[in-house]
């Protein structure tokens, strides 16, 4: 069955800290994507990467990167020199092709990861 | 463009009571979605539809009723509310399957009492 863990409930981290948010992920089919969503404390969700399962590149957006390792099934979230802004809840989610019973296209979200970054 | 909204932003409601929810995308997406997010839980998926006229359920389907008659708009209706369905609800929307990129609305929050 298909299943996005985020063990970290909550993190908390000092400005200027890097910080590493895990994504563990379960599923039988081959190809799939995952995707990090940023829900800020307004409350609306930000999408901020997509990843398919061919593709194990590392990716480099400013401050974020993103780790993605099939052997672990892991694609964990880096944030260097965390900022106040960063304070958010931090979602992981899986979507399959369906090719094993499970619906096409449907994102299984994780249960999210509260980060905290003090100043 | 206003990407996805929806209405209303609050409601609170007694057992009972029924309502529905609009959800409304000026993007031309084929896929819209309606999900509940509770402490703790994430977001689970209610229904989902993948074109207009259609509709199918998701993880936790029971107690909601949707309706998509235009491509535009995705109805979730909550015919006899129960406190269990105190919830925050998001609508969100894509182009299509894969790849697949979620747009969502700025969410729900419905009490019921």
């Amino acid at each position: 069955a298909q299943k996005v863990t985020q063990a970290q409930t909550e993190i908390s981290v000092v400005e200027k800290e890097d910080v590493t948010l895990d994504c563990v992920y379960e599923t039988r089919d081959t190809t799939y994507y995952l995707f990090w969503y940023k829900q800020p404390p307004s409350g609306e969700l930000v999408f901020l990467i997509r990843r398919n399962s061919f593709d194990e590149q590392n990716e480099i957006s400013g401050r974020y990167s993103w780790n993605f390792q099939k052997s672990t099934s892991s694609f964990n979230f880096t944030i260097t020199a965390s900022q106040v802004v960063d304070s958010a809840v931090y979602f992981c989610a899986l979507s399959e092709a369906g090719n094993y019973g499970g619906s096409q296209g449907n994102l299984i979200f994780g249960k999210g990861t509260k980060l905290s970054v003090k100043p | 463009n206003a990407g996805v909204t929806q209405t209303p932003k609050f409601r609170v409601l007694k057992t009972g009571q029924s309502m529905t929810l609009l959800c409304a995308q000026d993007m031309n997406h084929e896929y819209m979605y309606w999900y509940r997010q509770d402490p703790g839980m994430g977001l689970r998926l209610i229904h989902y539809s993948v074109g207009e006229g259609t509709t199918a359920k998701g993880e936790v389907p029971d107690g909601y009723n949707v309706s998509r008659l235009k491509k535009q708009n995705f109805l979730l209706g909550l015919e006899s509310a129960a406190p269990s369905q105190t919830s925050v609800y998001f609508c969100a929307s894509s182009y299509g399957t894969l790849p697949l990129e979620q747009y969502f609305g700025p969410g729900t929050r419905l009490t019921v009492t």
